[in-house]
């Protein structure tokens, strides 16, 4: 089973400036099949990030995806207020469980 | 564009069978493009995968739930349920119905979630 952990735990920034979540693997992931989410309170998780860099439809260029093997990043280029939530990273590798990170959490 | 609605009993006792159904709209149950999925959320905490079925009726599960769960689905009525037997507060959580797809290997439509209590 894939282990995925995210750093940091929580993340203090301000509007404009520039976010780097990551996500690390306990061993490589297939085929750089890794997913970002996004959850605001009260709401369900939002696909950003799939294929490790792929953004999904309707979102923003200012999220990009990198990464492959172990490491994985998402980038927030220059924060907007909605911008502030908990994010996901999440793989499924050849069985399950399909597994998600801890989350990273957002924050002003 | 595919939209998922749980419903279900918002309460649980202990030690009974916790019961919840996905209504599938804006898409087929039997394309084959998705992987109709279950996936919870203790308060306050992660995300936590409980299983899926494909339209074949193929179903995987997470080993750690896989003893007390079971995922169906009615093509008929467009939807697709989850029973989880032998619940505890453990298992209190919102639960939500959503797709997974092969072809982007990530979870694309997602319900809204209902919260499930456990609790005599």
């Amino acid at each position: 089973e894939i282990v995925l952990t995210q750093s940091p735990g929580t993340l203090s920034l301000s509007p404009g400036e520039r976010a780097t979540l990551s996500c690390r693997a306990n061993q490589s992931v297939r085929y750089t099949y890794l997913a970002w989410y996004q959850q605001k309170p009260g709401q369900a998780p939002r696909l950003l990030i799939y294929g490790a860099s792929s953004r999904a439809t309707g979102i923003p260029d200012r999220f990009s995806g990198s990464g492959s093997g172990t490491d994985f990043t998402l980038t927030i280029s220059r924060l907007e207020p909605e911008d502030f939530a908990v994010y996901y990273c999440q793989h499924y590798g050849s069985s399950p469980p399909y597994t998600f990170g801890q989350g990273t959490k957002l924050e002003i | 564009q595919v939209q998922l609605q749980e419903s279900g009993p918002g309460l649980v006792k202990p030690s009974q069978t916790l019961s919840l159904t996905c209504t599938v709209s804006g898409g087929s149950i039997d394309s084959g493009a998705f992987y109709w999925s279950w996936i919870r959320q203790h308060p306050g905490k992660g995300l936590e995968w409980i299983g899926n079925i494909y339209f074949s009726g193929k179903t995987q599960y997470n080993p750690s739930l896989e003893s007390r769960v079971t995922i169906s689905l009615d093509s008929y009525k467009s939807e697709f349920s989850l029973k989880l037997s032998s619940v505890t507060a453990a298992d209190t959580a919102v639960y939500y119905c959503a797709t997974y797809s092969a072809y982007d290997a990530a979870f694309d439509y997602w319900g809204q979630g209902t919260l499930v209590t456990v609790s005599s």
